[in-house]
């Protein structure tokens, strides 16, 4: 079955680069997610990467898949205020559902 | 740029009482989903629903529940008798046909049973 597992706190300077880690545990999974969610408002999809894929770079956005530990990361380079929130990992073996792990709160602190 | 859009933002209802969620997925989309947050919980998938049918449902899915896409544009969660332990965060979300992997939420709808 599906579980995901995340850190659930972070602490980052602004300008520093923050890494957010998961861990999933289906081998079945094709594609990985992360979203972010600020408070009061829903998920925005961040980014996502398929399975058979080791890196994905967008802009100030890292991801890092290393497929045999079940590990999946987001970097996140030059940390601003604006990235102060709840980052969630997902990972969807289907067209069907995601499944979530808890989230991590990331907090930028000046 | 196209957004899942919900209503009501907020709802408070009775114990007992039925609620209906609605949703305005992104046009053209064809796969969409509701999931729930309760405070300070994982977000949980509830059902999704592909072809006019329910594809997969989690066991939280129980028969309270019913979705329906009444018209080409609208997704509606219903609980039929709310509990307490109905009150969560509600997200509506949408995706593309084959071949397209990106989910899209709404704001999400906060149902506040009393």
């Amino acid at each position: 079955g599906e579980d995901v597992e995340q850190s659930l706190f972070l602490s980052v300077r602004e300008g520093d680069s923050s890494v957010i880690n998961c861990t999933y545990t289906d081998s079945s999974s094709t594609y990985l997610y992360w979203y972010k969610q600020e408070p009061g408002a829903g998920l925005q999809l961040l980014t996502y990467i398929f399975s058979n894929m080791d890196m994905k770079q967008d802009q100030r956005l890292t991801v890092l898949l290393n497929k045999k530990d079940k590990h999946l990361s987001l970097r996140i380079a030059d940390t601003q205020t604006g990235d102060s929130a709840i980052y969630f990992c997902a990972e969807s073996i289907n067209d069907y559902k995601l499944s979530f792990g808890a989230g991590t709160t990331v907090t930028v602190r000046a | 740029e196209p957004e899942v859009t919900q209503t009501p933002s907020h709802q408070v209802t009775q114990m007992g009482q039925e609620v209906i969620l609605r949703c305005v997925p992104i046009s053209n989309h064809l796969y969409f989903y509701w999931y729930r947050q309760i405070l300070g919980q994982k977000v949980e998938f509830l059902v999704s629903f592909y072809n006019n049918e329910i594809s997969e449902k989690s066991e939280i899915f129980d028969d309270q529940f019913s979705v329906e896409r009444p018209d080409g544009s609208n997704f509606t969660l219903k609980i039929r008798s709310t509990k307490l332990e109905d009150s969560a965060m509600y997200f509506c979300a949408s995706k593309g046909g084959r071949g397209r992997y990106e989910q899209y939420f709404g704001p999400g709808t906060r149902l506040t049973v009393t």
